[in-house]
């Protein structure tokens, strides 16, 4: 089955505690990329990646760090990690480019982080 | 911020009456995309339309653009109670592709 999936699903923890969050896909796609959901705020995008080795930043890439080594995963770190950084954040991907950028995203089920 | 806007923030209906958004964006586009979320879970695409398009159609969906208003709608036509969710439109930039999203309208539709 075609998926993204992300782990932990939910995650309390304190400030400063490094944590990071996974994402993993199998749909071969070329572009993954991280958003953060807030109440009233829609979603915004952290980082994205449009191949191995490629990141940029989103509108909101304070505090966090990705990396793309694997075509397949997308790890989000947060390596001191600060009560404004809880939220819901999800992970999507889609098949790429450089043409033909009109593909739709497919997202992950969200992880629920919680920074005490 | 970047951040696109759409309007109505919420829109409460009966059953069998249609449904608009409207969605709103800064720079230029390669295109807009419009997704759904229940309660708090992931996104589920719904809809694209690129930037040389003017309209499109999907089942009970009807999406159009305006590129010189840099603006979109999302037409729900003969809502039912199972379309009660959250609507959000994305817009792809051009130079860089970052992806934008609304605020977000909240669909409730009433049996």
């Amino acid at each position: 089955e075609a998926q993204v999936t992300q782990n932990p699903r939910y995650l309390i923890t304190v400030t400063g505690k490094k944590l990071t969050v996974t994402c993993s896909q199998n749909m071969n796609h070329e572009y993954m990329s991280w958003y953060r959901q807030d109440p009233g705020l829609g979603l915004r995008q952290i980082y994205y990646s449009m191949n191995v080795e490629v990141t940029d930043k989103g509108d909101v890439p304070e505090g966090y760090k990705v990396s793309r080594k694997e075509k397949r995963n997308f790890p989000l770190i947060l390596e001191s990690p600060s009560p404004n950084q809880t939220s819901l954040y999800f992970c999507a991907s889609s098949l790429f480019w450089a043409e033909n950028s009109n593909q739709p995203q497919h997202f992950g089920d969200g992880t629920r982080l919680s920074i005490l | 911020s970047q951040q696109g806007e759409e309007d109505p923030q919420a829109l409460s209906i009966q059953e069998g009456e249609n449904a608009t958004m409207n969605c709103s964006y800064k720079t230029s586009i390669n295109n807009l995309q419009w997704y759904r979320q229940n309660s708090g879970r992931g996104l589920v695409h719904l809809i694209l339309i690129r930037s040389n398009e003017r309209e499109k159609h999907s089942g009970r969906l009807r999406v159009t653009l305006d590129t010189s208003k840099k603006s979109s709608s999302l037409l729900i036509t003969a809502s039912r109670a199972a379309d009660t969710a959250s609507y959000f439109c994305a817009s792809l930039h051009t130079g860089g592709f970052k992806t934008i999203f609304g605020a977000g309208t909240r669909l409730f539709v009433k049996a």
